[in-house]
């Protein structure tokens, strides 16, 4: 399975815009990238997802690079309640698992 | 809110016993997924669904069985709870796939 790298943590400002990077050298052509977070004590929720081009909604956009071998998650306008880690998994858009790693611990201060 | 609810939220058991944890959806959708996480682990596939009595292994599965009889229930069963089972689980459905699947509160078992 193609794996992702992403960094142990960041922090950000609150109101300031956050990128968080994912690496994914291996990704297969056919691999789409999704992104979810978890908030403390809570279980993951979908964030967004994408294949070649780069992809908004009201959460977040996605950034995905011309090679796919990496990508960044933007949220435009931190908020504390961004405060989460957030997950940069790679799979088919099929319903077989969803492979979690470490993810990224992004800090929001005010 | 998706239509996902996990049962129970907490139990403590003692090391030995079966422990069954119920994992319900109102959604209609085609997959369900057990994880668990624990600290420094991240979350960790045990088995999924992709229909009824039809379910594969994930990651982790040694020490649990899953069963599903109806679309609306996934069942995560430890045959004889141990302490490297304490930890936090999460149940998930999904309709279409990895993007947009809804993941349940969790449930706390502690083994002691």
């Amino acid at each position: 399975d193609a794996k992702t790298t992403q960094p142990n943590s960041m922090e950000s400002n609150e109101e300031e815009p956050v990128h968080l990077p994912c690496n994914h050298s291996t990704i297969s052509g056919t691999d789409y990238i999704h992104w979810y977070r978890q908030l403390p004590s809570q279980g993951p929720e979908y964030v967004i997802h994408g294949l070649t081009s780069n992809v908004n909604n009201r959460m977040a956009s996605l950034a995905i690079a011309e090679d796919r071998k990496s990508s960044t998650l933007i949220l435009h306008r931190a908020t504390l309640r961004d405060a989460a880690v957030y997950y940069c998994i790679l799979g088919g858009n099929s319903g077989y698992a969803l492979n979690f790693g470490k993810g990224t611990s992004l800090l929001v201060t005010p | 809110d998706a239509g996902i609810t996990q049962s129970p939220r907490h139990k403590v058991t003692e090391t030995g016993t079966p422990v069954t944890l119920r994992c319900h959806q109102t959604e209609n959708h085609r997959y369900m997924y057990w994880y668990r996480q624990d600290p420094g682990h991240g979350l960790r596939l045990i088995h999924y669904s992709y229909g009824v009595k039809d379910t594969d292994k994930g990651e982790v599965s040694d020490g649990y069985s899953v069963s599903r009889s109806k679309t609306e229930d996934f069942l995560l069963t430890l045959e004889s709870a141990t302490s490297s089972q304490t930890s936090v689980y999460f149940c998930a459905i999904s309709e279409y796939g990895q993007a947009g699947a809804f993941f349940g509160q969790g449930t706390r078992l502690t083994v002691v």
